[in-house]
């Protein structure tokens, strides 16, 4: 069974930084790219970062890039997001998403999401 | 950026019904287009893949359709677990992804 399971979440101020975590088991992680994809209150979703199976490249949404990076320890099965320069609209859920195939594909499997609050 | 727009924002339906949620982009994406479901507290589920591939375990009284830039997620005889809200994908062109803003199914 295929799980992921998001932690480090939290409240930051603005400016502030954050490092969130998932832990991927039930399949072959380092074969697949992965996701970070978040839900701000009352909105909907956004795509916010990908990463290849071989940690080659990080692809961002233009809202966080030069601010997140996404990276991954494949002998750990874990993704990472680090996230500096918060800014109040960087408040959302944030969840993991494993893709499905390749770099530009859906996300067959999500994880419950972790919280990250920011305010002063 | 493509852009995705979902309609209604809101569907009030019974059990039983028969509900079509619709999912216009703003330029074409072929048949590269996902849809998912997402529960109060959950993360989202993968329900549809190009355009109307049920993932695994999904039962078929979900049914996706379209091509291009016009898309429907038909959810027939509504089971009381169905009630949540739905989100349509593309994955044509990117970087970005894109979603809509999603349609919440409620309980009339």
């Amino acid at each position: 069974e295929v799980q992921l399971s998001e932690s480090g979440g939290g409240l930051v101020k603005p400016g502030g930084s954050l490092r969130l975590s998932c832990v991927g088991s039930g399949f072959s992680f380092s074969t697949y790219a992965m996701n970070w994809v978040r839900r701000a209150p009352g909105k909907g979703l956004e795509w916010v970062a990908t990463i290849g199976g071989r940690a080659a490249n990080g692809y961002y949404a233009d809202s966080v890039k030069g601010r997140f990076t996404i990276s991954r320890d494949n002998s750990n099965n874990t993704l990472f997001l680090q996230m500096s320069s918060l800014r109040d609209e960087d408040t959302a859920v944030y969840y993991c998403a494993k893709g499905w195939r390749g770099e530009r594909s859906f996300f067959d499997y999500w994880g419950q999401g972790t919280l990250v609050t920011v305010s002063s | 950026e493509i852009v995705m727009t979902q309609s209604p924002a809101t569907l009030s339906v019974s059990p039983g019904d028969t509900v079509t949620l619709f999912c216009r982009a703003s330029q074409s994406v072929a048949s590269s287009l996902a849809w998912y479901q997402q529960k109060p507290g959950r993360g989202p589920t993968l329900l549809v893949y190009g355009t109307s591939t049920r993932a695994t375990g999904v039962p078929a009284r979900f049914s996706g359709s379209g091509f291009g830039t016009e898309f429907t997620l038909t959810i027939s005889n509504l089971q009381s677990e169905d009630f949540a809200l739905y989100f349509c994908q593309q994955y044509n062109n990117w970087p970005p992804l894109t979603f809509g803003g999603g349609t919440k199914v409620e309980i009339k």
